[in-house]
């Protein structure tokens, strides 16, 4: 049973261009929320989408948008990069109506912005 | 809302000694308790968590966590560590009802294992 996948796993990009990095869920899970973790730092929470739609918000502007597609898989997109938003970005899945579960985390993808 | 604090950023700890990794927490409302690691360039597994009944859970690796309501804390133990027990500690919590399932992390804590 596969768990959380995400790609790619380094990606290295210039100030001002987008940038699109995919998730897929673990095998049945519907929830897939999306954290950035600066170095040094704990993982801070961009979003979260659930039945395909973006249901509650961190503190992140609008360049970052994401989507999810009816199997559940998870985009999420950075417009107008800027030096600040390298770091590595999580992906967790988890079941809604399995709250005591947690989270099942991918390996992250590393975004370097120069 | 929830905040988590973890009141150690690093601790060293000889190999084979006892450690204790301190979370405390914020919450206006139930929540559910957890622990992650994350090792180098990977993203978090799972230790352990706490939802109900006995206020000592253990979970993988050999570590344990004892959840305290009076001083809202959720401390991590382990009785003797290995070199591979060197990474990073999150402790994390997500309410139990109501508003929308999201975890909060605190900022973590990097155990560095002495040989």
């Amino acid at each position: 049973d596969a768990g959380v996948t995400q790609s790619p796993t380094h990606l290295i990009k210039t100030r001002g261009q987008q940038v699109t990095l995919r998730c897929s869920p673990k095998s049945g899970h519907d929830t897939v929320s999306w954290y950035q973790q600066a170095l040094g730092q704990g993982p801070q929470f961009i979003f979260q989408y659930y039945e395909e739609e973006e249901r509650q918000r961190g503190n992140f502007p609008d360049r970052f948008s994401g989507h999810q597609f009816p199997n559940y898989s998870s985009e999420l997109n950075v417009n107008a990069l800027l030096l600040g938003d390298s770091a590595l970005y999580l992906c967790a899945s988890s079941l809604d109506r399995a709250r005591s579960y947690g989270y099942t985390f991918g390996s992250g993808t590393r975004l370097t912005v120069v | 809302a929830q905040s988590v604090t973890q009141l150690d950023s690093q601790v060293p700890v000889f190999e084979e000694a006892p450690v204790e990794l301190r979370c405390n927490y914020s919450s206006s409302v139930s929540v559910y308790l957890f622990w992650y690691v994350q090792y180098p360039n990977q993203g978090l597994q799972l230790l352990l968590k706490y939802l109900s009944g006995s206020t000592l859970v253990k979970g993988i690796n050999g570590f344990e966590a004892e959840f305290n309501k009076s001083q809202t804390s959720f401390h991590l133990r382990k009785p003797s560590v290995h070199i591979s027990d060197t990474a990073e500690y999150f402790c994390a919590v997500s309410p139990l009802s109501g508003g929308y399932q999201k975890v909060t992390f605190g900022t973590g804590t990097k155990l560095q294992v002495i040989p």
